[in-house]
């Protein structure tokens, strides 16, 4: 069955530093997302992406945060300039044209 | 803006035991709810979907029920094990437009016990 798949599982970096988070969405699907959940908060949506554009972004989805679907099957998630409070899990999630939405397993993301 | 409560937070039973978690919403427009499950740790891993003209879905051992009017929507795991001991999470999608955002729950722990 396929399957949303994330790079890397875990990520430490130094505050400051630019990350990059990798998503390989499932092939065919139309919608794409991240979202992310703070340690022993809820998971909340960042920003949503569709026909190489972002149609939805959050509040937390400032100016350090970008979002690129360079070719055709990877998504990522840019943080130029990581503080502390970055640290998270974030999630990358993608929807055919149906409602059901596919998370993958996460990038556990730690900013020292 | 819609926000998601689950109640409750943890639950403990016996394995076998029958069981109900709570969900509910402010916002009573919804296409649709989802449930998932995370393990520690892990991702997000979707159970069920129950579309808004629906009352019931169910898969296996799982049943989730929607009351659209009164803002809740229940899902029932029936025999409990051990192997479902993990957060269950349900999540609705925001209203407007096609996007699908989807506003989540803080989720309900729960722990079978052998």
């Amino acid at each position: 069955e396929p399957e949303v798949t994330q790079t890397p599982s875990h990520q430490v970096t130094q505050m400051g530093q630019e990350v990059i988070l990798r998503c390989v969405p499932i092939s065919n699907h139309l919608y794409f997302y991240w979202y992310r959940q703070i340690l022993g908060q809820k998971v909340e949506f960042l920003v949503s992406f569709y026909n190489n554009e972002i149609s939805e972004k959050s509040e937390i989805f400032d100016d350090q945060f970008s979002v690129e679907r360079p070719d055709g099957s990877n998504f990522t998630l840019k943080i130029r300039s990581t503080k502390l409070e970055d640290s998270a899990m974030y999630f990358c999630a993608s929807r055919p044209g149906a409602d059901t939405q596919y998370f993958g397993p996460g990038t556990r993301l730690t900013v020292l | 803006k819609q926000e998601v409560t689950q109640i409750p937070a943890a639950l403990s039973v016996p394995e076998g035991e029958n069981l109900v978690l709570n969900c509910s919403f402010t916002d009573s427009a919804i296409y649709n709810l989802q449930w998932f499950r995370q393990d520690p740790g892990k991702g997000l891993t979707s159970l069920l979907l129950i579309q808004s003209s629906q009352r019931e879905q169910t898969s296996g051992r799982l049943n989730a029920s929607l009351d659209k009017s009164s803002g809740r929507s229940t899902l029932y795991i029936a025999a409990s094990q051990p192997g479902d001991s993990a957060t269950y999470l349900c999540a609705v999608p925001n209203s407007g437009g096609s996007n699908y955002k989807l506003t989540f729950g803080k989720g309900t722990l729960l722990t079978v016990n052998p």
